[in-house]
């Protein structure tokens, strides 16, 4: 595809339930990165990868949160036993620079999760 | 956390204006970036400025960056109702461990009125 894709776009869950979120980057692009957006607020990082290592995590909000990128392309976010906290947007961008470049970066719409 | 802040929080013109949009950071910065989101088209990137640049344009926007203020405005020139949107700034850190992830601001959100 032309850009960087989501699904579900929107996700409700009971709190507890555990959520998988999707990522398709734009086809051979190396970096990989998550981040979280509240109501009201600008993203906040969560995760980047290159190619399939996970080389940053450190704005993982708990050890509720995991992300994979197996085979260097698709990438999911799982949030385990949901929480009213964890409601807000996940966003996914790519970007054709590796680790340590500065690049701009291709967004995704969004999932948005409401946890009730 | 935020980076930093941008400011104003909101900002409502009339069609046909200038808009200035202005960004603080903390830390030093390998480049900063603008994004536009709406909420038909997400996060668009808009234009990146490296830290040893101090002006950048493209089409109607101009971006400055005063490193020794840790700061950044965004202007816009004859806003169309179509700019309507939240902007943010985003800064990439210096240093090898940063990977290039963006730290944004809060944002400012613009309405250009027709």
């Amino acid at each position: 595809g032309a850009g960087v894709s989501q699904s579900p776009r929107y996700k409700v869950a009971k709190r507890g339930q555990d959520v998988a979120l999707r990522c398709d980057p734009i086809s051979g692009h190396v970096s990989l990165f998550w981040y979280q957006q509240a109501l009201g607020q600008g993203p906040e990082f969560l995760t980047y990868f290159q190619n399939e290592a996970q080389l940053d995590k450190s704005g993982l909000p708990s050890d509720r949160f995991f992300a994979e990128r197996p085979e260097g392309s698709v990438s999911t976010l799982k949030i385990q036993r949901t929480q009213q906290e964890d409601s807000a947007v996940y966003l996914c961008a790519s970007s054709s620079g590796g680790a340590g470049a500065s690049y701009e970066q291709y967004f995704g719409p969004g999932t948005r999760l409401t946890v009730t | 956390s935020q980076q930093g802040e941008e400011d104003p929080q909101a900002l409502s013109i009339q069609e046909g204006e200038n808009a200035t949009m202005n960004c603080s950071y903390k830390t030093s910065i390998n480049n900063l970036q603008w994004y536009r989101q709406n909420s038909g088209r997400g996060l668009v990137h808009l234009i990146l400025i490296r830290s040893n640049e101090r002006e950048k344009h493209s089409g109607r926007l101009r971006v400055t960056l005063d490193t020794s203020k840790k700061s950044s405005s965004l202007l816009i020139t004859a806003s169309r109702a179509a700019d309507t949107a939240s902007y943010f700034c985003a800064t990439a850190n210096a240093g090898g461990t940063s990977y290039g992830k963006l730290t944004f601001g809060q944002g400012t959100i613009l309405t250009v009125h027709p």
